[in-house]
């Protein structure tokens, strides 16, 4: 079973534009949702993460709408430029008795072209 | 601070072969996590150790898949007898706090 889904699958943007990628989740006991950024030939790395508690985050570029009733949150990226091109895949974890690993969507290959 | 170290980086067997990978985590975490990422999907948990301890392994294929982490800190997936389909990126990570956990740069497994 899919626990996160994830879209587009791939997304061509140009230099400047906002890039937008989507996620939905099924399981409610799902309170931490982080977006991961991973270039060819490394391992994902943390670029923004939201708790339920919040409706949006922002840290520079990088915006997470959160809607919780819907159970979709989604990630902005303003002012794209072609260091961005790279594959971003959403996350999502709960807690349950000590463990706490996270459930990927399926990623989005991000292409900012100049 | 060093990073997630990960040996080999690229590996290509046979199929029935068995491999093994290694894992150094950033000093002082006491949880680490092994992922499989096969092309084009996200990385899907395969196994998490709190320490030297198992927390969860639901989804680790016991049947030819093993992994250890002797004296809470480096750890070994080992696979015996690798099938065409454990074809993937094997990615260890680690994290101090409760969220945020921090990626190697895998190792590339082939099996021809």
């Amino acid at each position: 079973q899919q626990q996160v889904k994830q879209s587009p699958q791939s997304l061509i943007v140009q230099k400047g534009g906002i890039s937008i990628i989507n996620c939905a989740y099924e399981n409610t006991a799902f309170d931490y949702f982080p977006w991961y950024q991973q270039f060819p030939g490394k391992g994902p790395a943390l670029l923004i993460a939201i708790r339920p508690d919040v409706s949006e985050k922002k840290e520079g570029r990088f915006t997470i709408s959160f809607n919780k009733s819907a159970k979709q949150f989604s990630l902005h990226i303003m002012d794209s430029q072609p260091g961005d091109s790279a594959t971003y895949f959403c996350a999502a974890s709960k807690r349950d008795t000590g463990r706490r690993a996270l459930t990927f969507g399926s990623g989005t290959r991000l292409q900012v072209q100049p | 601070e060093a990073g997630v170290a990960q040996s080999p980086r690229y590996k290509i067997i046979e199929k029935r072969q068995s491999v093994a990978f290694w894992c150094n985590p950033i000093s002082g975490h006491a949880t680490l996590y092994w992922y499989q990422q096969i092309l084009g999907q996200g990385p899907k948990l395969l196994i998490q150790f709190q320490n030297n301890g198992v927390v969860d392994d639901s989804q680790l294929p016991k049947d030819r898949f093993s992994a250890e982490r002797l004296k809470g800190v480096d750890s070994t997936l080992k696979i015996q007898p690798a099938k065409l389909e454990d074809s993937a990126v094997y990615l260890c990570a680690s994290s101090l706090t409760d969220n945020e956990q921090f990626f190697g740069p895998g190792t590339r497994l082939t099996v021809l």
